[in-house]
């Protein structure tokens, strides 16, 4: 069956450019996540959306950041004006409640985003 | 403030020996740990998981023990392998009260088995 798919892979930018991420959850998982993961470190939450309720933006660093699920299913992590800092992996996960009530995430391959 | 501790940052293991990835927390709340294996270039994948009412679990080679008092939970890796060569995150959550599910990452350990 098809997994979390992202795109695109790999995304080089200059510096002050704007960035568009996609995620393509897979069907029917209510949860999506956004990660950031630069090298070397952990999972940096971003942010997290959950049905029909009010996205968790907690983890987003700057106003920068954004992101939206459209129809509760495919999501876009938009990055403003791109700084060096910025550049890692970005990965996108999504889950569906399990019969124990624990929540499996499914991780994509993840998009690597450099900025020059 | 960092909610899961996770060590060593790294590890070498010789091919056939355990390798032990610790993990500690701090939140009370967190009842569900799951442990995440990451290969580069992908994304991580759930390996095993554990919730805090059994004190160990075992799936093959891996094994999760888990300490509530020490609020303490790690991984055991048997007659590690060369391709079990990867990054390790271990993880808790726990759902609020508002129906959120965020789990909190360990910063991961590099696991390399040595042939």
């Amino acid at each position: 069956g098809a997994g979390v798919s992202q795109s695109p892979s790999n995304k080089v930018t200059e510096k002050g450019k704007d960035v568009e991420l996609r995620c393509d959850p897979i069907s029917g998982h209510t949860a999506l996540y956004w990660y950031r993961q630069s090298l070397g470190q952990g999972l940096e939450f971003l942010i997290y959306f959950q049905g029909n309720s009010a996205p968790d933006k907690s983890g987003l660093p700057s106003d920068r950041f954004s992101a939206e699920r459209t129809g509760g299913s495919v999501s876009t992590l938009t990055i403003q004006r791109t700084q060096q800092e910025d550049s890692a992996v970005y990965l996108c996960a999504s889950s569906l409640k399990g019969l124990e009530g624990t929540y499996e995430q499914y991780f994509g391959p993840g998009t690597r985003l450099t900025v020059t | 403030q960092q909610q899961v501790k996770q060590s060593p940052q790294s590890l070498i293991v010789q091919k056939g020996g355990i390798s032990i990835i610790n993990c500690a927390y701090e939140n009370t709340a967190f009842d569900y740990f799951p442990w995440y294996q990451q290969f580069p270039g992908k994304g991580p994948a759930l390996l095993i998981a554990i919730r805090p009412d059994v004190s160990e679990k075992k799936e093959g080679r891996f094994t999760i023990s888990f300490n509530k008092s020490a609020k303490q939970f790690s991984l055991h890796i048997m007659d590690s392998q060369p391709g079990d060569s990867a990054t390790y995150f271990c993880a808790a959550s726990h759902t609020t009260s508002g129906g959120s599910y965020i789990p909190t990452f360990g910063r991961g350990t590099s696991l390399i088995v040595h042939p």
